[in-house]
């Protein structure tokens, strides 16, 4: 089975900027979360889907978006960037998001905010 | 609200020797604990998961972890630690809300191996 996938897994933007980064979950896996990863503030949720519903947030500003397609790929979206987006953004899926099933990384985008 | 605790940010052993990183948690009922280690400019791999049962959980890679609940720790264990388990771990704690899992991730410790 192919692992978790996020493309792509590089980025630069300027501030103002918006980005869409994505994520494909293991084949047959229902659920993704979204993580921020930065050396100041360690591992942050940002959110959850499942079956195309979000279904848990983080504490973030409204400014961070996602959504999950019916083939359980999932997109995030950061609009008006800001130097402190810069990160690591990873992707998490597992096969029913709940009861303490174990969660599968992806490998990250690293987004850089100039 | 449940949360993670790892104290140690950075610890250096030599190759060779025996390793303990501490995780504790804050939660009310009997939590999912997990362990997780991160190289560099990868993501997240799962080492070992504790759900029920048996106290000493035995995970990839030679690790092991001991959950005690009078003293809530998860503390990871390597009898013999070896150059290519210089990461990043992570311990994270789950539990259940609105029929799925929340998981918080503690800030990490660094794992540095010398010869």
């Amino acid at each position: 089975k192919a692992g978790v996938t996020q493309t792509p897994r590089y980025l630069i933007k300027t501030r103002g900027q918006q980005v869409t980064l994505s994520c494909s979950p293991i084949s047959g896996h229902r659920s993704v979360s979204w993580y921020q990863q930065t050396p100041g503030q360690g591992l942050q949720f940002l959110f959850e889907y499942f079956s195309e519903t979000q279904r848990n947030k983080g504490n973030f500003p409204g400014r961070f978006s996602g959504r999950q397609f019916s083939n359980s790929r999932s997109e995030m979206n950061v609009s008006t960037l800001e130097l402190g987006d810069s990160a690591l953004y990873l992707c998490a899926s597992s096969s029913v998001g709940g009861r303490g099933n174990e969660q599968f990384f992806g490998p990250g985008t690293r987004l850089t905010v100039l | 609200a449940q949360s993670v605790t790892q104290p140690d940010i950075h610890i250096t052993v030599s190759e060779g020797a025996s390793l303990e990183l501490r995780c504790n948690y804050s939660y009310g009922a009997t939590p999912y604990l997990f362990w997780y280690v991160q190289s560099p400019g990868q993501g997240l791999q799962l080492l070992l998961k504790y759900f029920s049962g048996d106290t000493l959980v035995q995970g990839i890679k030679g690790f092991e972890a001991e959950f005690k609940r009078s003293q809530s720790s998860f503390n990871l264990r390597k009898p013999s630690v070896h150059w290519s388990d210089a990461a990043e771990y992570f311990c994270a704690v789950a539990r259940n809300s609105g029929g799925y899992q929340k998981v918080t991730f503690g800030t990490g410790t660094k794992l540095q191996v010398i010869p």
